[in-house]
This record gives structure tokens, C-alpha cells and sequence, in this order.
């Protein structure tokens, strides 16, 4: 079966520290991988997805920057991270069919400090 | 107007009370949707896929209504555990970009 692992959970950072988050999915290959966050009591947006290695859209215009190194693995990346980036991160992989679900990792929650 | 919508609720029913909630999509291609269930502080999980002629999964029962670009989640006998966010999710047909829009979704609180 397929699983998807995010790390960390929690992370708390300082103003301007950089971030690494990532995410690896077992179980499956080619799949669509995604970056969302989730402001408190807000709703989901899309920040990256993923269709192969190397590529990467941005759905919006920000100061973080994802990766796709290997097949099953997704990078949430920033060089300098701002107030305003504290939310819940989360990766999500969906088979690349026309119809089919997203599946969401665990999430990590970034509070910048 | 959202290509998603939803009323935010909250919708504070008893328990085993039944509760719909209704979800509009503006995409007239759109074609999948899904209701997803999140829990305060945890990821989205997957409910359940909407069909075309209506599905039914124990107490939950989709509906989609294409005329009116609408779907629908009926809660039937209401748990405590049922609380928690709906999101409504609609599938615009692309296999690779952002298919998937979410709407922001129903929050739901089961009250004993």
C-alpha cells in the first residue's frame, strides 16, 4: 500500500533562518506530489506541484521554492523565512489519473518567531 | 464568485440528528469531486468519491447534481466523532496541474 511521510511536525524557526521540509511517498511511482499550506482557520493553498523529477510550478509567488530530486521525493525549501510563512504545511500525492484523490501527509506545523 | 463553495457553518446539531451539507462548484467540466474530513490541527482524509448516480458509505451518503453544480454529504444518526471541518473537493479533469480545488470547508460540531 502507499504511505507518505512528512518531517518534521513541528518546527519552530526565527525570522530570516532558512527551512527545509520534506516529503517522500513509498508504494508508488510517477506520482503527482504537491505542497499545500493552511493558514489558522483558513483554507487550503496550493503552493507547488510536481509532475516528474526537476519539475515544478508555482501556483503562487512567494519567498519559498520547492524540488523534486528523486521520483518520490518533494522539498519545500526557503532561504529566508518571513512572519507571514508560519502555517501547516502539507504534501500530498495523487495518482496520475484524471480522476483520481489527493492523499495528504501528516503535515508540519512552522511557527516563525 | 469561488470556484468552490461552501457554507462555513459551524452547523451545532445533536447527536443522532441528521445534517447535510451542500458544496457549489462554478466549473461545468469539472469531473470528479470528493468530500474530505479534517480534524482541528490534522491533515485532510479522504471520505469519500462522489459518483454520478449517488454513493452511500455506512452513515454518509453523496450526492451530485450536475444541472445545478451542486454535490451534496448527508450525516445520517450523528456521532460526537463525526465532529470536525468538510471539505468539499472538485477535480476540474487535468491530470498533472491544480486539478483539485478545495473548497473551504463545513465545520461540523456534534453536541451530546
Amino acid at each position: 500500500s502507499q504511505t507518505i511521510h512528512q518531517w518534521p511536525a513541528t518546527l519552530v524557526q526565527p525570522v530570516g533562518s532558512p527551512l527545509s521540509l520534506e516529503c517522500t511517498v513509498e508504494g508508488t511511482s510517477n506520482p503527482n506530489l504537491y505542497w499545500y499550506r493552511q493558514a489558522a482557520g483558513r483554507g487550503l493553498q496550493l503552493l507547488f506541484y510536481s509532475v516528474g523529477i526537476g519539475q515544478i510550478s508555482s501556483e503562487v509567488p512567494q519567498n519559498l521554492s520547492a524540488s523534486r530530486p528523486q521520483d518520490r521525493q518533494f522539498i519545500l525549501s526557503s532561504k529566508k523565512l518571513l512572519l507571514s510563512d508560519s502555517g501547516f504545511y502539507l504534501c500530498a500525492w495523487r495518482v496520475r489519473t484524471a480522476n483520481s484523490p489527493l492523499h495528504f501527509g501528516n503535515g508540519t506545523r512552522l511557527t516563525v518567531t | 464568485r469561488k470556484e468552490v463553495e461552501q457554507d462555513p457553518g459551524p452547523f451545532n446539531v445533536p447527536e443522532g440528528a441528521t445534517v447535510a451539507f451542500n458544496c457549489t462548484y462554478s466549473n461545468s467540466a469539472s469531473q470528479s469531486f470528493f468530500w474530505y474530513r479534517q480534524d482541528c490541527r490534522k491533515e485532510p482524509k479522504l471520505l469519500m468519491s462522489v459518483y454520478s448516480s449517488g454513493n452511500e458509505d455506512g452513515r454518509f451518503t453523496a450526492q451530485l447534481n450536475r444541472a445545478s453544480q451542486y454535490i451534496s454529504l448527508l450525516i445520517r444518526d450523528s456521532k460526537l466523532s463525526d465532529s470536525a471541518t468538510y471539505l468539499c473537493v472538485v477535480n476540474g479533469g487535468d491530470t498533472g496541474r491544480r486539478a483539485l480545488t478545495f473548497g473551504s470547508g463545513t465545520r461540523l460540531q456534534v453536541q451530546p
